[in-house]
């Protein structure tokens, strides 16, 4: 079984910084999710990649195969931008299995 | 379009009564999927359907759980003799099933019902 780590658990920055989430797995894998949930609790899928990089908006994410890692990073962040980031990978590793989920980072930013 | 539905938003119950939960997915995704969360826990699979079949129920954590869905469509978790430790929200997520394996498939969540055993 696939087993998924992210850091930091928690992260509070200021407005305008530039934010860096990590997520490392252990088995290898065919696509790797990073999700936002949002204070109220809603999820909302941001990204699934499995190759290089991917940019939507202030949101850039990366994984490198070789070293079993994602980072998410968000430029110039701002306060909407404080939720909880979560990525999940196959539990199996491949494709294979369902989604397992790290445990999160709670991001806050401060105006 | 209409998201993915829950139903309960809310629900309080006794210890050993039995609940059903319910999803609605969005319209022509053949994949649907239960996950719970803990309070302070990360997200926990529970069962995965196909259309109507299940082929991996490998997430329920007791016999107390069960789920179906009819149709291709509507999802029913149900869990019966709760107990205080079933306390979690309970979400549901579909997608287009296009992927060919749940895990390479963009999932779409609902808002959850938030499970509340006395």
């Amino acid at each position: 079984k696939n087993e998924v780590e992210q850091s930091p658990q928690n992260l509070t920055a200021q407005e305008g910084e530039f934010i860096t989430i990590n997520c490392s797995y252990s088995v290898g894998i065919s696509a790797l999710h990073w999700l936002q949930q949002h204070p109220g609790g809603g999820i909302v899928s941001l990204f699934m990649l499995s190759s290089g990089k991917k940019k939507h908006g202030r949101l850039i994410a990366t994984i490198n195969i070789q070293e079993k890692h994602s980072s998410l990073h968000i430029t110039a962040s701002h306060p909407r931008d404080s939720a909880v980031y979560i990525c999940a990978a196959p539990n199996y590793g491949g494709s294979q299995g369902n989604l397992i989920f790290g445990k999160g980072t709670k991001l806050s930013v401060k105006p | 379009g209409a998201g993915v539905s829950q139903s309960p938003s809310n629900k309080v119950t006794e210890k050993g009564k039995d609940v059903e939960l319910r999803c609605d997915p969005i319209s022509g995704h053949t994949a649907l999927y239960w996950y719970r969360q803990s309070l302070g826990q990360g997200l926990e699979f529970l069962i995965y359907f196909q259309g109507n079949s299940a082929p991996d129920k490998s997430g329920l954590p007791s016999d107390r759980f069960s789920a179906e869905r009819t149709g291709g469509s509507v999802s029913t978790l149900t869990i019966q003799r709760t107990q205080q430790e079933d306390s979690a929200v309970y979400l549901c997520a579909s997608s287009p099933g296009r992927g060919g394996s749940p895990s390479t498939d963009t999932q779409y969540f609902g808002p959850g019902t938030r499970l509340t055993v006395l």
